[in-house]
């Protein structure tokens, strides 16, 4: 079935350093879509895309549609404690009229402070 | 706009139980979606509905559970004769008909012993 690879694993990182991870794929997807999950909760929209090359930002958040439509990534600057959680890429592969969320493994974020 | 809620929010039951999680999406939204959540992983899609009719089912739902969304407004998931695999969070999830962004609620944490 289709996968997303979401890398990286992990990261801890100083409070105020910026952030970057992404997701690819080997097949085409329509939409991608961040979200982010604390512990014990349901994940939270953070930024979704739409078009193939659309760049995106919410705050100090990024997030860029790759032009293959294969790939997305998204950036977060001068990260602060309280951006801890895990981060999921997520899409909507084409040719699929469910509009069902194909999920990557996720990112987990460590902010020392 | 009261967000996704699901009910109830944690459950312990035995082996060989069944147990009911009710989702009540987001009110002008036509499609729900399920998906089931392991430790460590993103979510995976488990079926939708669109309006009362549910249009899509994962071969991850297997015959020990059933979905249903009567009136087209809140949803239901049950599982029968609950098994340990079983344990996961189960999430729910709406949008509107024909958008691909979707909204998650806090999810229902099943634990089987």
């Amino acid at each position: 079935g289709q996968q997303l690879n979401q890398s990286p694993q992990s990261m801890f990182i100083q409070e105020g350093e910026d952030v970057s991870m992404n997701c690819t794929s080997s097949s085409i997807f329509n939409t991608w879509l961040w979200y982010k999950q604390d512990p014990g909760e349901g994940p939270v929209l953070l930024i979704a895309l739409y078009k193939a090359g659309e760049l995106t930002s919410n705050g100090r958040l990024t997030a860029q549609f790759g032009i293959t439509r294969k790939d997305s990534f998204l950036n977060i600057s001068a990260s602060i404690p309280s951006d801890v959680g895990i981060y999921f890429c997520a899409g909507q592969p084409n040719m699929d009229s469910s509009y069902k969320l194909i999920f990557g493994s996720g990112t987990r974020l460590l902010v020392r402070p | 706009d009261t967000g996704v809620s699901q009910d109830p929010r944690h459950k312990i039951t035995k082996r060989g139980q069944n147990v009911t999680f009710r989702c009540d999406p987001i009110s002008e939204h036509n499609r729900l979606y399920w998906y089931r959540q392991t430790l460590g992983q993103g979510p995976e899609f488990l079926t939708y509905f669109q309006n009362e009719a549910q249009l899509e089912k994962s071969r991850l739902l297997s015959d020990r559970f059933s979905a249903e969304r009567p009136k087209g407004s809140f949803s239901t998931l049950e599982i029968q004769r609950t098994e340990q695999g079983d344990s996961a969070m189960y999430l729910c999830a709406s949008s509107r008909a024909n958008t691909d962004t979707q909204y998650f609620g806090p999810g229902t944490r099943l634990t089987v012993l």
